[in-house]
């Protein structure tokens, strides 16, 4: 089946670094993909929607220079987290819409993020 | 988008079947019924989806109601394993999911 693989799984920086957090679709090409945030005990929060070659759809409320989406292929997008702080802390998770099969989508593993 | 509500938690024992319901009584007619779940730590993993009809696949069944306004999870025969939050989400085609609270599952030995 689709496999989507995130990595680093889990990283520690230092305040006021960036991060960059990858997803990558193994076997199917995936022209769309999703970035979620989730903190402890709390569901999912969808971030943005990235499009291969396009710029990122944000959700109301998430900084888009702060997060930084690049879709610049069809199997490979980055959320990048700048200027990290403490607060940003969280557990990343990807999507991709996997096209063929009815829309189901597949997720990647997640990235625990922690900023210190 | 269409809301969905299901229950905070529920019990179940081990090799026992369990019925997670979803209530959408907002779905519209092009909405289709996705199951996902997570595990601790791990992101989510799809169960299940539909539009109309009663689907089946080797991890679980998903019954709709005749009015699509209700729909059931059915896992035949739980095991440890299929404890994690279980989120029924309702998504028109190739749109992004929006993830709702989700049941959370624990399963006694």
């Amino acid at each position: 089946g689709a496999v989507v693989s995130q990595h680093p799984s889990w990283v520690i920086c230092k305040s006021g670094t960036s991060v960059k957090i990858e997803c990558r679709s193994l076997d199917f090409q995936a022209t769309t993909m999703f970035w979620y945030r989730q903190f402890p005990k709390q569901s999912l929060m969808l971030m943005a929607t990235s499009n291969e070659g396009s710029k990122a759809t944000y959700e109301q409320g998430v900084e888009k220079d702060k997060f930084l989406i690049n879709h610049a292929s069809l199997t490979l997008s980055t959320l990048t987290v700048t200027s990290a702080h403490p607060e940003d802390s969280s557990f990343y998770i990807c999507s991709a819409l996997t096209v063929g099969t009815n829309y189901g989508y597949t997720f990647g593993s997640g990235t625990r993020l922690t900023v210190v | 988008d269409a809301k969905t509500t299901q229950p905070n938690s529920m019990e179940s024992n081990e090799e026992e079947p369990v019925h997670l319901p979803c209530n959408h009584s907002t779905i519209s007619g092009t909405d289709y019924i996705h199951w996902y779940r997570q595990l601790p730590s791990q992101g989510p993993e799809y169960v299940i989806h539909g539009l109309t009809s009663n689907v089946n696949n080797r991890m679980a069944s998903l019954a709709i109601a005749e009015d699509r306004k209700s729909s059931t999870l059915i896992l035949h025969r739980a095991t440890l394993r299929d404890a994690a939050v279980y989120y029924c989400i309702l998504t028109k085609g190739a749109q992004k999911l929006v993830f709702g609270q989700g049941t959370r599952l624990t399963i006694n030995p």
